[in-house]
């Protein structure tokens, strides 16, 4: 199974901050990787899906990037409603797999 | 717009089984990917597997190999997820989850699972 790393594990973070969030795949994944939203008690959501694109809906200030091994999800300004636990996911093999999150709190 | 409703909550026993649904509305079952991810207490979101209704054959992550089975039924436009062998680790919120192209787009509420003598 292909293997996703994301750093960091947590982040503190003010409201306005830009945040930069990164996952590294064990392998080659082509742009087949995807950026999750999840706050407690809630579904995650999809925010990026083949590494650049935003899904329909989500704000702006959502954007993705890399491809290959690495990746990045970056937060242009952060809004008090970011605040939440993200997750990179791969799509290349047919065993899908996520990265181990990355827990985005208020300074 | 896909909708996906789940089981309610359940509570087993060490070395019992559990079985989740998924009932889908709003789409056609068939023509798309519905997989089984998982978090436990303090743990991140973890995939367990897929199927595809259209073809029926499903594939599991290489950690539940053995121990999951999930299956659909068209005449339902149901999918279920069956875990054997329970353990206390096996505590957990399941969620189904619609894949479109390899992402998650729509998800189930969640069923949670509380393994514990």
């Amino acid at each position: 199974d292909i293997q996703m790393t994301q750093s960091p594990s947590s982040l503190s973070a003010s409201v306005g901050d830009r945040v930069t969030i990164t996952c590294r795949a064990s392998q080659s994944i082509s742009s087949y990787l995807n950026w999750y939203q999840q706050k407690p008690g809630k579904a995650p959501k999809v925010l990026i899906y083949s590494a650049s694109n935003v899904q329909s809906g989500v704000p702006s200030r959502f954007s993705g990037s890399g491809s290959g091994t690495d990746f990045t999800l970056t937060i242009s300004s952060l809004q008090p409603e970011d605040f939440a636990t993200y997750y990179c996911q791969q799509s290349y093999s047919t065993s899908y797999s996520f990265g181990q999150g990355t827990k985005l709190e208020i300074k | 717009q896909v909708q996906l409703v789940q089981s309610g909550a359940e509570v087993k026993k060490p070395g019992s089984s559990v079985k989740v649904s998924c009932k889908a509305s709003g789409d056609t079952f068939t023509s798309y990917t519905i997989s089984w991810v998982r978090l436990a207490p303090g743990q991140g979101l973890e995939w367990m597997g897929r199927i595809i209704p259209l073809f029926g054959s499903p594939n599991y992550a290489q950690k539940f190999q053995g121990r999951v089975t999930i299956t659909a039924d068209e005449s339902t436009n149901t999918a279920y997820m069956e875990l054997s062998s329970l353990r206390s680790e096996d505590t957990a919120i399941y969620y189904c989850a619609k894949s479109n192209g390899g992402n998650f787009d729509f998800w189930g509420q969640g069923t949670l699972v509380t393994v514990s003598s």
